[in-house]
């Protein structure tokens, strides 16, 4: 238990379906990402909040919408998704502020596929 | 723009046998360089970082890496394998790099699978 919870671990669903990841953390963070991980190819950010304001968009499809309502939570909302977006998708809390410094804490993840 | 490289796609060594895993990275100025683990299904996990100081850093589980400003790496070393060391392994590079809104990205490389044979 890293203190970074995400929900739901699998989920499956078709091109046409709307669902929600939800990640929550219970370290006191302030930072909060979103990483794609597909195979054979580095983490890919997604998004950044920081103290709740998102600071970092990386070029990310409008069918990706994240939430964040409070510094300890965080939500990806999905909607009319293709194949190629199904990846594990990890949520991470930093103690934040801007720096490259940043440790994170990963959650364990939430793998989708995309029918 | 800031890159990491880990030449090695997959690894495999037999328990007990020493390690090392390479990691070269390209960035303007001094990195902060980091090793995270994931095994399977699971998410990453800090092996150890560098910031400053002391090139040779120690981590979690008997791991360390030393910082080489010459050769631009940061590989990682364990000198016995235990058979539970079999995951994958992430270097990453974080710097005072602006980017995009105004945050900072941390840059992770392909990743290395280590394969342990008992």
């Amino acid at each position: 238990e890293t203190g970074v919870t995400q929900t739901p671990r699998h989920l499956v669903m078709g091109m046409t379906n709307k669902k929600s990841l939800k990640c929550e953390q219970h370290l006191g963070h302030n930072a909060m990402y979103w990483y794609k991980q597909s195979a054979k190819k580095p983490l890919e950010l997604m998004f950044v909040y920081n103290f709740k304001e998102q600071t970092e968009n990386n070029s990310v499809p409008s069918r990706f919408s994240p939430e964040c309502p409070n510094s300890s939570h965080l939500f990806l909302h999905l909607h009319t998704l293709q194949p190629e977006d199904s990846a594990l998708y990890l949520c991470a809390s930093a103690q934040g502020g801007y720096s490259g410094a940043n440790v994170l804490t990963f959650g364990a993840g939430s793998r989708l596929t995309v029918l | 723009a800031q890159s990491v490289t880990q030449p090695d796609i997959h690894i495999t060594v037999s328990e007990g046998a020493s390690l090392e895993l390479r990691c070269n990275y390209s960035y303007g100025a001094t990195p902060y360089l980091f090793w995270y683990v994931q095994s399977p299904g699971q998410g990453l996990q800090l092996l150890l970082k560098y910031f400053s100081g002391d090139t040779l850093v120690q981590g979690i589980k008997g791991f360390e890496a030393e910082f080489k400003r010459s050769q631009s790496s940061f590989n990682l070393r364990k000198p016995s394998v235990h058979w539970s060391d079999a995951a994958e392994y992430f270097c990453a590079v974080g710097g005072e790099i602006y980017s995009g809104a105004g945050s900072y990205q941390l840059t992770f490389g392909k990743g290395t699978k280590l394969s342990v044979i008992p």
